[in-house]
């Protein structure tokens, strides 16, 4: 079946650091891949999607490339800032499957002053 | 208003009582969703109807009763809960099944 897994744990880091979230799947057919964040008190709100190969899907300085061949659409930010502090979730919807969405468990990110 | 929005935004109930959670999109959307979030566990999902037909109950227990009236409004309701059903309660929308889903913002239940 269609499953996602991300890294474990927290991640904890300072103002302008670099981000990286690891995200890997498996899919029976072709997914769309997509991140969601969750700010504290709130519901999830879609920050970026790829819908094929290859393709790089961005927004609000984030950044994630749908790689096929390691599976994987890994979420990247090269500074962050406190407002960035929230829950990101990876996620995948396959049309040749269960046509749902299928999510990652997330990872808190807190971004230190 | 726009998006999906969820009444009431919090809600202290009883184990005796019955209540609704009411979800309603603005997107023009086909597809609903109730989910499940707890503390330190993963998104559950609940339910899902796609053209108000109910489509997916994950073994949900029978004291959550769906309800979808129109493609625009999905209702939740609820009675004799317990404690651990204590959670965020949260409705989403999309085009079809398959496609990207928009949430709104939650019901924070809460039973005591």
């Amino acid at each position: 079946g269609n499953s996602v897994t991300q890294m474990e744990g927290p991640v904890t880091l300072s103002e302008e650091a670099f981000l990286t979230i690891n995200c890997t799947y498996t899919a029976t057919g072709y997914p769309s891949l997509f991140w969601y964040v969750q700010y504290p008190g709130e519901g999830l709100q879609l920050l970026l999607k790829a819908t094929k190969a290859d393709d790089k899907g961005s927004n609000k300085g984030f950044e994630a490339t749908y790689r096929k061949e390691t599976t994987s659409f890994h979420l990247e930010k090269g500074s962050v800032q406190v407002s960035d502090s929230a829950v990101y979730f990876c996620a995948l919807s396959d049309r040749g499957g269960n046509n749902r969405l299928a999510f990652g468990k997330g990872n808190q990110v807190v971004v230190i002053p | 208003e726009t998006g999906v929005t969820q009444t009431p935004r919090h809600l202290v109930m009883g184990m005796t009582n019955k209540k609704s959670l009411k979800c309603e999109q603005h997107l023009g959307h086909n597809a609903m969703y109730w989910y499940k979030q707890s503390a330190k566990k993963p998104l559950e999902l609940m339910f899902v109807y796609n053209f108000k037909e109910q489509t997916e109950n994950n073994s949900v227990p029978s004291r959550f009763s769906p309800e979808c009236p129109n493609s625009s409004h999905l209702f939740l309701h609820l009675h004799t809960l317990q404690p651990e059903d204590s959670a965020l309660y949260l409705c989403a929308s999309s085009q079809e099944t398959h496609y990207e889903q928009y949430f709104g913002p939650g019901t924070r239940l809460t039973v005591t």
